[in-house]
Formats: structure tokens, C-alpha cells, sequence
């Protein structure tokens, strides 16, 4: 079976540094996306690893490490409007097509 | 930003009725999807189609059906809804190539009395 990992809830100060971790087993991986949902918006794209390593993307930072079937989500210079759920999602081959499955998600609060 | 769109965007309807929910995109993608989210929780997929004139059903099942007459199109309906039913829906799209980006729409929120 599938199954992605992540905690419920985060909190920061605005301005700090917070990471999200995600943990994942799943058979045929292929790599690990990221995506932020404001209440009651669309998810929206933030980053994919298909390789091992760090990918930087402005103040958003996603590590994966296919070894460990782990990855993370680093945001940097917190701002309020950072608020907002991160799903993890892994892409993986399954029936001879692609999927995305998506974590339960991550809350994170941002305090000023 | 993305140019996929749902409608109806609420829809509060009584058990036993047979409602559209509604899909289009004008960026000429290939992949389409259908998610169901319900508050706070993580999204499943209901139905997947790779182009025209192919569905398929993704990992939680759903009574829901889909058909893809045109690239730009992807229609989700239930026949008879349930208060199980009740939730939000969520369409998107990728190309193909593309990977692990989708683009999602702003969603349908469904409650059935």
C-alpha cells in the first residue's frame, strides 16, 4: 500500500524558519511534490524532487532523500501569509500510470 | 496562473437529486483529475482521464461518474446524491511530461441534505 506521513500541526514567529517533515512508503516512487491550500482556496504547486538532494525556489526549500523515503519543506523568512496547510504528495507508478497521493497535510501558523 | 474552472462553486441540493459538477481548462492539457477533500483532510483521487474518450477510476471509490468528450472538458455527476456525498471536489489538470505539477481549480463544495 501507499502511505505518506506528516505532522498535523506547526507553529512559527514570523520572520523564523520552520521545516515540514514527510515520510513515505509507497512502491514505485518517482518523487515527491509539494503543494500549499489556504482555507477554502485551490492547492497550489510549490516544488517536486525527482532526484536526491535540495531544490531552492525563493524562501521555499524541498529536500528529498529517496534512501530514507523522506523529505522536507523548508520556508524561510516566515510571513503571515505563509499560514496555510503544505500537503506532501508523492508520484508513483501504479496500474501503468502515474499517480499523485496526497498526505493529510500539515497546518502551519504563523505568529507575529 | 492556472486557467482551470469549476463551477458551481457551492451547491447545497436534497437527497436523491442528480447534479454536474463542471471542469474546463483552456491550457490544452492532457491529464485531468477529480479529488475529494473534506475539511482538513487529504486529498483522494476519484477519477483520472489521460485524454479524450479515457476515464478511469483513481484510488477511493466514488459513486461518481466522469466522461472526457473534449480535451478541455472533465464533467463529474452523481446520479443520486447522498449526505455522504457531502464535500468539496477538486479538479485539475497537467500535461503530459509534466511531473508531480498539477494545477488545481478552486474547487465545488458539496452538501447534500
Amino acid at each position: 500500500g501507499q502511505s505518506l506521513e506528516q505532522p498535523s500541526e506547526v507553529t512559527a514567529v514570523e520572520g523564523a524558519i520552520v521545516q515540514i517533515n514527510c515520510t513515505y512508503q509507497t512502491s514505485g516512487f518517482y518523487g515527491l511534490s509539494w503543494y500549499q491550500q489556504h482555507d477554502g482556496g485551490a492547492p497550489t504547486f510549490l516544488s517536486y524532487n525527482g532526484l536526491d538532494g535540495l531544490e531552492e525556489t525563493g524562501r521555499f526549500s524541498s529536500f528529498l532523500s529517496r534512501s530514507d523515503s523522506y523529505g522536507y519543506l523548508l520556508l524561510q523568512e516566515l510571513q503571515m501569509k505563509d499560514s496555510a496547510s503544505y500537503f506532501c504528495a508523492v508520484r508513483a507508478r501504479m496500474d501503468s500510470s502515474y499517480k499523485l497521493i496526497f498526505g493529510s497535510g500539515t497546518r502551519l501558523l504563523v505568529r507575529p | 496562473e492556472a486557467d482551470i474552472y469549476q463551477t458551481p462553486r457551492y451547491l447545497v441540493i436534497g437527497t436523491g437529486k442528480k447534479i454536474t459538477l463542471e471542469c474546463s481548462q483552456t491550457m490544452g492539457h492532457d491529464k485531468m483529475y477529480w479529488y475529494q477533500q473534506d475539511p482538513g483532510m487529504e486529498l483522494h483521487l476519484i477519477h483520472y482521464s489521460y485524454g479524450v474518450n479515457s476515464t478511469e477510476k483513481g484510488d477511493l471509490s466514488s459513486e461518481s461518474t466522469v466522461s472526457r468528450i473534449r480535451t478541455e472538458h472533465f464533467p463529474l455527476t452523481l446520479e443520486s446524491a447522498r449526505p455522504s456525498h457531502t464535500s468539496q471536489y477538486l479538479c485539475a489538470s497537467n500535461r503530459a511530461g509534466v511531473a508531480g505539477e498539477l494545477f488545481f481549480g478552486e474547487g465545488s463544495r458539496l452538501t447534500v441534505l
